[in-house]
């Protein structure tokens, strides 16, 4: 079955930092996605992304965010300067219809960010 | 804006226990629900889904669940659970006609004891 896989796992970083999680959804797919959850709190949507460019972004999603499928295979997640409230897990997925049909989204297993 | 809730944040039963986890939702219009589970070190993934139709789906596991409109719920039920069902559950909605993106509740997390 295919997946939609993260790298890293885990990832610690002093604030400031810039970081940088990466995903390669399924390959047929054509609508990506981060999502995160603060530990205790609710799965958040930051942002979809579709033909190169951002489709939908939340409030969470400023300037100290960025996206990009570099290659065609991977879709990036990038913060500029990490905050100690970006701690959190963050969740890639894609789906394939988007708003064109029932949308199912297939998740990788997360990155969990912690910011010391 | 829309949201979803799930009253039940943690949840602690044993093996052949009945199991019902709430969701709500706000929105007012059709929707599309989910239920997604997320196995200890595992990715989420799809449990069932309701898009039209039978209001009581049948999900993977022998899990259901059941979409009453006038409640604005979609419960998840499972009439005995398992120790291998430890794990944490999402309830997620997409409304009809207007953004693709599903929002999630804050997710159920089940410890099952065996």
């Amino acid at each position: 079955e295919p997946e939609v896989t993260q790298t890293p796992s885990h990832q610690v970083t002093q604030m400031g930092q810039e970081v940088i999680l990466r995903c390669v959804p399924i390959s047929n797919h054509l609508y990506f996605y981060w999502y995160r959850q603060i530990l205790g709190q609710k799965v958040e949507f930051l942002v979809s992304f579709y033909n190169n460019e951002i489709s939908e972004k939340s409030e969470i999603f400023d300037d100290q965010f960025s996206v990009e499928r570099p290659d065609g295979s991977n879709f990036t997640l990038k913060i500029r300067s990490t905050k100690l409230e970006d701690s959190a897990m963050y969740f890639c997925a894609s789906s394939l219809t988007g708003p064109s049909g029932a949308n199912v989204l297939t998740f990788g297993a997360g990155s969990r960010l912690t910011v010391l | 804006a829309q949201s979803v809730s799930q009253h039940n944040h943690h949840v602690i039963l044993s093996e052949a226990a009945s199991l019902e986890l709430g969701c709500n939702y706000s929105y007012g219009g059709t929707v599309n629900l989910f239920w997604y589970v997320q196995y200890p070190g595992q990715h989420l993934q799809l449990l069932l889904k309701y898009f039209s139709g039978d209001p009581l789906v049948k999900g993977i596991k022998g899990f259901e669940a059941e979409f009453i409109k006038s409640k604005f719920s979609f419960n998840l039920r499972k009439p005995s659970v398992q120790w291998s069902d430890t794990a944490e559950y999402f309830c997620a909605v997409i409304p009809s006609g207007g953004s693709y993106i599903p929002t999630f509740g804050r997710g159920t997390s089940l410890i099952v004891h065996p």
